[in-house]
């Protein structure tokens, strides 16, 4: 694989059920972030994570935790899903040794909760 | 983190210079401004980044005055597979960047 991965592409979830989306990148980044796009709006950053073992609570961290156990992986899971989760969640990450703020995104999960 | 506006949307021409405005009026001292290109169902593609005064890329330009408080994304020549949003943020490194992405600019180019 090159860059960044999500799965699943998309899924319909029932509420209140546990879902954990999985992101893997294999660029070696130190830093790693997840956002969610709502139709028609910008990027909300959800958590963010500065090197494995880390992480730090972005704008909408509510209802959503992260882990960062390894360099590469940096899985978000729902505890319990409500449908104004429903939305496009991008993951994505940057190689912080350097004042760069290019981060590199993944496709996208497309979560509907009903 | 400072907030970001931008106009909401924008129309131009095929090979039109196009320049795009973000104010970020309360922009800290260790903000950096990065601008991000995103096209339907797909995640956002960085474009530049700054800090002061103008830098440039084989993309683009990024141009920003002095007191910092807005930055000004410039593209020239615009051609249809231009027409994306276009978003502005303001970031602090913290080891990664945590950043404020705002709604965009929703750039149209006709032919």
């Amino acid at each position: 694989i090159a860059g960044i991965t999500q799965a699943p592409t998309s899924q319909i979830l029932a509420a209140g059920r546990r879902m954990t989306l999985r992101c893997t990148q294999d660029m070696r980044h130190n830093a790693m972030y997840w956002y969610r796009q709502d139709l028609g709006l910008g990027l909300r950053l959800i958590h963010y994570s500065n090197t494995a073992g880390t992480t730090g609570k972005g704008e909408v961290p509510d209802g959503y935790s992260v882990s960062r156990a390894n360099t590469d992986d940096f899985p978000l899971t729902l505890a319990s899903a409500v449908p104004s989760q429903t939305s496009v969640y991008f993951c994505a990450s940057s190689d912080s040794k350097g004042f760069n703020n290019e981060q590199f995104f993944g496709p996208g999960t497309r979560l509907t909760v009903l | 983190l400072a907030k970001t506006t931008q106009p909401i949307s924008m129309d131009s021409y095929e090979g039109q210079e196009v320049n795009i405005t973000c104010s970020h009026n309360n922009i800290a001292t260790n903000d950096y401004i990065t601008w991000y290109q995103q096209f339907p169902s797909q995640g956002p593609r960085f474009i530049i980044q700054g800090y002061k005064t103008k830098v440039t890329n084989e993309v683009a330009s990024l141009f920003i005055p002095a007191d910092r408080k807005s930055s000004t994304l410039s593209l020239p020549r615009v051609s249809l597979s231009d027409t994306a949003v276009y978003y502005c943020l303001v970031g602090v490194f913290t080891g990664g960047f945590k950043t404020i992405f705002g709604a965009g600019t929703r750039l149209f180019v006709k032919a």
